[in-house]
Order: structure tokens, then C-alpha cells, then sequence
């Protein structure tokens, strides 16, 4: 099984801020991650797929990047409604496993 | 616009078949993958399985030997069986739609509001 690991696992910021959150798998996936957004009570939202390539409707503001091992998600300002929990998930074999999440708080 | 709803009971004895069902409203489930995965309460998702409409499945490894995955393509809707449950299996249950692009790139772009399934005596 791929191991997916998540940094931090949790992360407090403020309005504006520029946030990265990280995400290792525990083998090479070439491009194959997606990263996903939950709020409290709500089905998660697709962010990013194949590592980079932005979902139709998701803000620019939202970035992703890697390969192989290493990925991140960046939030270039952050926005009231990005506070959230972000997780990654492989997609190298078809779909698999989420990295245990990251939450976003307001500071 | 795609909607998904799942349903089924929202309490299982253990030891017994938790049983979901997903309908798909505004669209075909036809040529395209449905998959499932859960949360149990406060922790994180954990992905169950997919199927494409022909039939064709793929589920975790961790959950293998438990879970089937049907799909009634006349109905258009989609199944979830998870056999001799526990208390572990308690989470809130989603469906979602697999969208599959060049290259194979799968993700879930499209997914239900989930329903609480707790497993008790």
C-alpha cells in the first residue's frame, strides 16, 4: 500500500496569508494526486487533480505542485472560506489512500 | 448538473450487512466510475472502492474482503455492501462520481452530502 503523509496537521493563519501545506507518499507516483477540501458537516471538494491542474470553478488562488514523493498545496491569500481541512490522496493506482489532513484555522 | 443522493439505514447491529445505495440524478451513470468512502466521526476519509457501469470493481485492500460494490444501471444507481460490521464501520458513508481524464488521472469530482451509519446493538 502507498503511504500518504501529511504536514502539518494542523495550521493556524490569518486573512491574506500565503499557505503551503505538504503531502509524501511513500513511493513514487509520478503525478498522480489530488488534493481535496472539506468544511464541518460537507462533502469534501475536489481542488487539484494530477498534481497540479486546477478543478473547473476552483479559485486561482489555489495551486498544487510535485512529483514523485513530494507535493504541495499552496493557497496564495488565503480567504475567509478557505478555512478548512485539506487532505491529499494517490491516484496512482486508480484511486487509493488520503493523507490523514491537514486543518486550516484562522489565527 | 450531476446530483448524487445516497440512503439506506442509519443503524446496523453488528456482526450483520450494511447496505447503501446512491442514486444519480441529472445525468447518466452510464461510461463513467462510482466510488465510495467514509469518515468516521472526527477523523479522516478512507477510500472504499469504485465501479464502473459495466460492472467492473476495485476496492481497498484494507476493506477488501468485506465490501461489495453493484450498480443497477436501469435505476441508475449504485450499491455498497459491507458485510459483518462492527463499531470500527461506524462513519458518515459518501458517494461521489470518478471522473477519469488522459493518462488515467482518476479523482471524485462530484460527490453526495453522505449519510451517518452507526453500527449498535
Amino acid at each position: 500500500d502507498i503511504q500518504m503523509t501529511q504536514s502539518p496537521s494542523s495550521l493556524s493563519a490569518s486573512v491574506g496569508d500565503r499557505v503551503t501545506i505538504t503531502c509524501r507518499t511513500s513511493q513514487r507516483i509520478s503525478n498522480y494526486l489530488n488534493w481535496y477540501q472539506q468544511k464541518p458537516g460537507k462533502a469534501p471538494k475536489l481542488l487539484i487533480y494530477a498534481a497540479s491542474s486546477l478543478q473547473s470553478g476552483v479559485p486561482s488562488r489555489f495551486s498544487g505542485s510535485g512529483s514523485g514523493t513530494d507535493f504541495t498545496l499552496t493557497i496564495s491569500s488565503l480567504q475567509p472560506e478557505d478555512f478548512a481541512t485539506y487532505y491529499c490522496q494517490q491516484s496512482y493506482s486508480s484511486l487509493g489512500t488520503f493523507g490523514q489532513g491537514t486543518k486550516l484555522e484562522i489565527k | 448538473q450531476v446530483q448524487l443522493q445516497e440512503s439506506g439505514p442509519g443503524l446496523v447491529k453488528p456482526s450483520e450487512t450494511l447496505s447503501l445505495t446512491c442514486t444519480v440524478s441529472g445525468g447518466s451513470i452510464s461510461r463513467r466510475y462510482w466510488s465510495w468512502t467514509r469518515q468516521p466521526p472526527g477523523k479522516g476519509l478512507e477510500w472504499i472502492g469504485y465501479i464502473y457501469y459495466s460492472g467492473s470493481t476495485n476496492y481497498s485492500p484494507s476493506l477488501k474482503s468485506r465490501v461489495t460494490i453493484s450498480v443497477d444501471t436501469s435505476k441508475n444507481q449504485f450499491s455498497l455492501k459491507l458485510s459483518s460490521v462492527t463499531a470500527a464501520d461506524t462513519a458518515v458513508y459518501y458517494c461521489a462520481r470518478v471522473t477519469v481524464t488522459t493518462y488515467y488521472y482518476y479523482s471524485m469530482d462530484v460527490w453526495g452530502q453522505g449519510t451517518t451509519v452507526t453500527v449498535s446493538s
